[in-house]
């Protein structure tokens, strides 16, 4: 298996409700990422979790929480958003990225989940 | 704070002709990514660059570092409308992969 898996591929939220994407990987890959892409614009990194400890977060809301409840899983859950975090969320996942061998650290990309914020 | 900037940022060429996209960084960094984005769907790794004077090819695409000038540039060989797609490059720095503004490559007939 050398795919990362994204949940859902589309999803549409009120400002006020709760939810969840999920990102799962079986490629024993030990660090996992959160990118948030806006239209035309390059992906912005919002978490890395290294080891199923979160590692890297760049100053995101906290209106967004990571959760990595093991090495293969990731959850992105969404709370209280704003209609300008209408995005495609890509998640990514990378085999070490302490290891100096320039091939662990190629990241892997999901499709996606393109969410709306209403 | 680690700036990635590329150019052009749209390109249309015409299928047979060569073209090539640069990449400037702004701090120290000894890997560089090329990845590619078609519309709508995910990011595919393409090349992984490593040294200085780092060269390498896959079909009509070649990608080389020059880690002195922090530049990078992505070739373009007899363009097919098949390497329509946006094309990244991204840095590595302190664990974190920073992306380039990006360059929206159209290719027409």
């Amino acid at each position: 298996d050398t795919e990362v898996t994204q949940t859902p591929k589309h999803l549409v939220m009120g400002m006020t409700n709760k939810k969840s994407l999920k990102c799962e990987q079986h490629m024993g890959h030990r660090a996992m990422y959160w990118y948030k892409q806006k239209a035309k614009k390059p992906p912005e990194l919002m978490f890395v979790y290294s080891y199923e400890k979160l590692s890297i977060n760049e100053s995101v809301p906290s209106r967004f929480s990571p959760e990595c409840p093991n090495s293969s899983l990731l959850n992105l859950h969404l709370h209280a958003l704003q209609p300008e975090d209408s995005a495609l969320y890509l998640c990514a996942s990378s085999q070490d990225p302490g290891d100096r061998d320039p091939g662990a650290n190629v990241l892997t990309f999901g499709a996606g989940s393109r969410l709306t914020v209403l | 704070e680690l700036k990635v900037e590329q150019n052009p940022l749209f390109l249309s060429m015409q299928e047979g002709k060569n073209y090539t996209i640069y990449c400037n960084y702004s701090t120290t960094s000894d890997r560089l990514y090329w990845y590619r984005q078609d519309p709508g769907k995910s990011l595919e790794s393409l090349f992984v660059l490593l040294s200085n004077g780092a060269v390498k090819q896959e079909g009509r695409l070649m990608a080389s570092l020059d880690t002195k000038a922090r530049l990078s540039t992505l070739h373009i060989t007899a363009a097919v409308h098949d390497l329509s797609a946006t094309y990244f490059c991204a840095v590595l720095n302190t664990d974190k992969l920073i992306f380039g503004t990006g360059t929206r490559l159209q290719v027409f007939p």
